[in-house]
This record gives structure tokens, C-alpha cells and sequence, in this order.
């Protein structure tokens, strides 16, 4: 069975650009979070999406954004880019919602800003 | 709040060594804790999970971790350690009564492994 995909795996943008980042769940899950990983650091959670609605919001500026479609997946969008959105984007699926439901976490999109 | 402190950022063992990995949590609810391995360039696989059950934890690929709440402490321990071992490995945490998924991660170990 597949896995969390992501894409891009890469992607390079400038300063004030918009960028959207796409992740689709495992089969049968219904959970969508997303996190952010800086060089360095451990992740840390923007966003989980859950049977389309929001269900937790981590402490992240209005540019960040996301949703979730019918079919599960999900895109992050994030707005006017800072050179310190440059990390590794990791979304994690899982069945449901609830913090004892075990995540599966794609390998992630690694966005620069120049 | 919760949070987690991972003492040490990186640790070396030799090959075939005890591999001990550091984590103090702090919550001020039941939390559940993991561990959680990255390998270059990859996402983040789950080792093993404390929900509340068991306090000695088994997990795969040999690790094991032991709840410990007098101290605060979720340990992470191997008998010995293999040249795979070799990854970035994050403690993390999460409230036990919160209908969100949100997990806070430790800022992490480098674990390396000398033949």
C-alpha cells in the first residue's frame, strides 16, 4: 500500500512569493496534519484537517493556510514568504482524529526562500 | 502546556554498545509519549508509543523505552546498537484528553554509531 505522498519534494521561492505544498493521505485515513520542520529543530505542528474541517491550529501567522478535499488530501498554502519559511514541510496521516491515533508521516517537501 | 527536553543533541556509541537516548516531558494532563526516528531525507517512522498501558514500552527494531512519572522521563534504550541505527531520533508528546492530533517533538538527537 502507498504510503503518505507529497509533492513537490523541492521546490524554490523568493521573498513575498505564494506557495502551495500537496499531500495525499494513506488509503482509508481521514486526518490530515501538517508541520513544519526547521534545519535543526524538531517539527512542529501548523494544521490537522479532519473530515474536512480544521481541528487544531498550531501557533503559526495568518499566511499560513490549508484545506482538505473530499477525497482526503490536502494542500498548505502559505502566503508573502520570509526567508524563514525555508524548512521541510512533513504532513502525517492518520484514521482519525485524537492524539492516541498513531501518524504516518510522508518524507516531506524541502522549501528555500531566496 | 507541554513540552519535551531531549538531553543531548548528539550521541555516539559504538557499534554493538547500550544506546541510551534522554527525554523529560512536562504536562500538566496524562500525556501519551513516542519516539520517533528520521533518517536523511525521509519523514519521521514511529518507534513506539506509551499510552498509559505498560510503562516498559517495546517498540521496533529492537528499541524499548520505560515510562517513568516520579521522574518525568521517557528513556529511550537499545542492548546493542547497529551501524542502521544511525538517525536523528525526536521524543515527543501529546495530551491524552485533546480531540486534536497536535504532537510537540523534542529539538532531537543524532545518534551515530562508530564501528
Amino acid at each position: 500500500d502507498a504510503g503518505v505522498t507529497q509533492s513537490p519534494t523541492h521546490l524554490i521561492k523568493t521573498r513575498g512569493q505564494h506557495v502551495t505544498l500537496r499531500c495525499s493521505p494513506i488509503s482509508g485515513h481521514k486526518s490530515v496534519s501538517w508541520y513544519q520542520q526547521v534545519l535543526g529543530q524538531g517539527p512542529q505542528f501548523i494544521f490537522q484537517y479532519y473530515e474536512k474541517e480544521e481541528r487544531g491550529r498550531g501557533n503559526f501567522p495568518d499566511r499560513f493556510s490549508a484545506r482538505q478535499f473530499p477525497n482526503y488530501s490536502s494542500e498548505l498554502n502559505v502566503n508573502a514568504l520570509l526567508l524563514g519559511d525555508s524548512a521541510l514541510y512533513l504532513c502525517a496521516s492518520s484514521l482519525g482524529t485524537g492524539s492516541h491515533q498513531p501518524q504516518h508521516f510522508g518524507d516531506g517537501t524541502r522549501l528555500s526562500i531566496l | 502546556a507541554q513540552s519535551v527536553t531531549q538531553l543531548g543533541s548528539h550521541v555516539s556509541v559504538s557499534e554493538g554498545a547500550l544506546v541510551l537516548l534522554r527525554c523529560n516531558y512536562s504536562s500538566s494532563v496524562p500525556p501519551y509519549l513516542f519516539w520517533y526516528v528520521q533518517y536523511p531525507n525521509q519523514g519521521l517512522q514511529l518507534l513506539l508509543k506509551y499510552t498509559s498501558a505498560a510503562t516498559l514500552v517495546k517498540g521496533i527494531n529492537g528499541f524499548e523505552a520505560e515510562f517513568k512519572k516520579s521522574e518525568t522521563s521517557f528513556h529511550l534504550t537499545k542492548p546493542s546498537a547497529h551501524m542502521s541505527d544511525a538517525a536523528e531520533y525526536f521524543c515527543a508528546v501529546s495530551d491524552q484528553y485533546s480531540s486534536a492530533s497536535k504532537i510537540i517533538f523534542g529539538s532531537g538527537t543524532r545518534l551515530s554509531i562508530r564501528p
